[in-house]
């Protein structure tokens, strides 16, 4: 009964290469939550998707993020031309359904990204 | 613009002792409150959560309790265990926000002395 699988753990990209950071949710979710947590910060939502829908995207930054949660495979955080703002531990959470608050959103161990 | 706000960066007890973790919120449109525990290279564990509608919610060792007109929560474990020791974070979620959309104070760092 695994939970909720991040790979990889670690991600080391130099400045213009795209970093791809995968999320498996836990067996029987279909909700998944993607989170930043910069140095010495709380988490910050970036983005809630569905099975090949996006929910809510809020908090993804406008330009060279993007986010998949295809019918089959892996949730994908997608960033293009990676900047060293970029370097941050991103998280991602999942869910069986939306309202998950009587017992929390599980979450991974993260993608620790670093950007040279 | 913070909007839950953990003041306390750290904090310090003796095993077998009480702590008190503290978090104040500013949009009373909040209707749910979780508290997470996270380890090192490690992601957050749930702990316990409370509706806006309750005052108090407990579950073993982990109280939390709910002050809405102050906008306060706090955390409570009792009695302490070296265990514990982790960072605790506070997180809201926003009614009329899309569900798993949450916001986390920056944290408060426990440390429990045997």
């Amino acid at each position: 009964n695994a939970g909720v699988m991040q790979n990889p753990r670690h991600l080391v990209r130099r400045r213009g290469q795209e970093a791809r950071l995968r999320c498996s949710p836990m067996k029987g979710h279909s909700h998944v939550y993607w989170y930043r947590q910069l140095p010495e910060e709380g988490l910050k939502f970036m983005v809630y998707l569905q099975k090949e829908n996006i929910i809510d995207e809020s908090g993804m930054p406008k330009e060279r993020f993007s986010a998949e949660f295809p019918k089959e495979g892996p949730s994908i955080l997608r960033i293009q031309q990676v900047v060293r703002g970029d370097s941050a531990a991103y998280f991602c959470a999942s869910s069986p359904n939306p309202d998950s608050t009587n017992y929390g959103y599980t979450f991974g161990s993260g993608t620790r990204l670093t950007v040279v | 613009d913070q909007q839950v706000k953990q003041n306390s960066p750290s904090l310090s007890v003796q095993e077998g002792r009480i702590s008190i973790l503290n978090c104040d919120y500013t949009n009373s449109m909040f209707d749910y409150f979780l508290w997470y525990k996270k380890y090192p290279a490690e992601g957050p564990t749930f702990l316990i959560s409370i509706s806006s509608i309750k005052d108090k919610n407990e579950d073993g060792r982990f109280t939390v309790f709910l002050n809405k007109s102050a906008k306060h929560l706090s955390l409570h474990i009792v009695p302490s265990q070296p265990g514990d020791s982790a960072v605790y974070f506070c997180a809201a979620r926003n009614y009329g926000g899309s569900q798993g959309n949450l916001i986390f104070g920056k944290g408060t760092k426990l440390s429990v002395k045997p």
